[in-house]
């Protein structure tokens, strides 16, 4: 079984760009998950999903980020503009239905480097 | 969410038993106990997880005291490759919040 899929794995961008983070979950799950991870600030959750539908973005850190799940296979995370203060690792994560989204699969996380 | 105390790292021979300890003395009854870990470039990976009794999968068992103010992993026979940084979360709301976790070294 494939696991959940991110690209690009690296990204190296200029300030005021466009970036865009893709995440396709594991079959069959209904949550899915972004987080952040920095050295300062460690993993935080910016925003999840259960069946495509947005339930917490307390997370987003301010208006130039934003997430979509237009179907139950694949999710994007937008920065526009791009700071760099968001370079960082960024996760995404599927769970199944039973169990409330507490059993998180990672995917191996996109780099992002933002000069 | 409850939150969690551990200690910041701690070394393990291999082929020993590693125990790794979490206060959690704020927990709700119905909070659920979740171990990950995070090896060194990788995603988190789950463990275990457990609400009052005590749990053990292929990978390590979850003991929580009966009072739930505390629990303990163990990795019952420690390799080179468990070297990772572990996480005890007490779930909420849906939602994981990760702390700073124990560093776990094992040894040769």
């Amino acid at each position: 079984d494939a696991g959940v899929i991110q690209s690009p794995r690296h990204e190296v961008t200029e300030m005021g760009q466009e970036v865009t983070l893709r995440c396709k979950p594991i079959s069959g799950h209904d949550y899915l998950f972004w987080y952040r991870q920095t050295m300062m600030r460690g993993l935080e959750l910016l925003i999840y999903f259960n069946n495509n539908v947005p339930i917490d973005d307390s997370g987003m850190p301010e208006d130039r980020f934003s997430a979509k799940m237009p179907n139950a296979s694949f999710s994007t995370l937008k920065i526009q503009p791009s700071e760099p203060r968001d370079s960082a690792v960024y996760f995404c994560a599927s769970s199944p239905p039973a169990g409330g989204g507490g059993t998180q699969y990672f995917g191996p996380g996109t780099r992002l480097t933002v000069l | 969410d409850a939150k969690t105390t551990q200690p910041p790292s701690m070394d393990c021979a291999e082929g020993r038993a590693a125990n790794l300890p979490c206060n959690h003395s704020t927990i709700s009854g119905n909070e659920y106990v979740y171990w990950y870990r995070q090896i060194h470039s990788q995603g988190p990976q789950y463990i275990i997880h457990g609400l009052k009794n005590n749990e053990t999968n292929e990978m390590a068992s979850l003991i929580i005291t009966e009072d739930r103010k505390s629990s303990t992993l163990i990795l019952p026979h420690a390799t080179l490759r468990d070297t990772a940084v572990y996480y005890c979360i007490v779930m909420g709301d849906y939602k994981l919040s990760f702390g700073a976790g124990t560093t776990v070294t094992v040894r040769a």
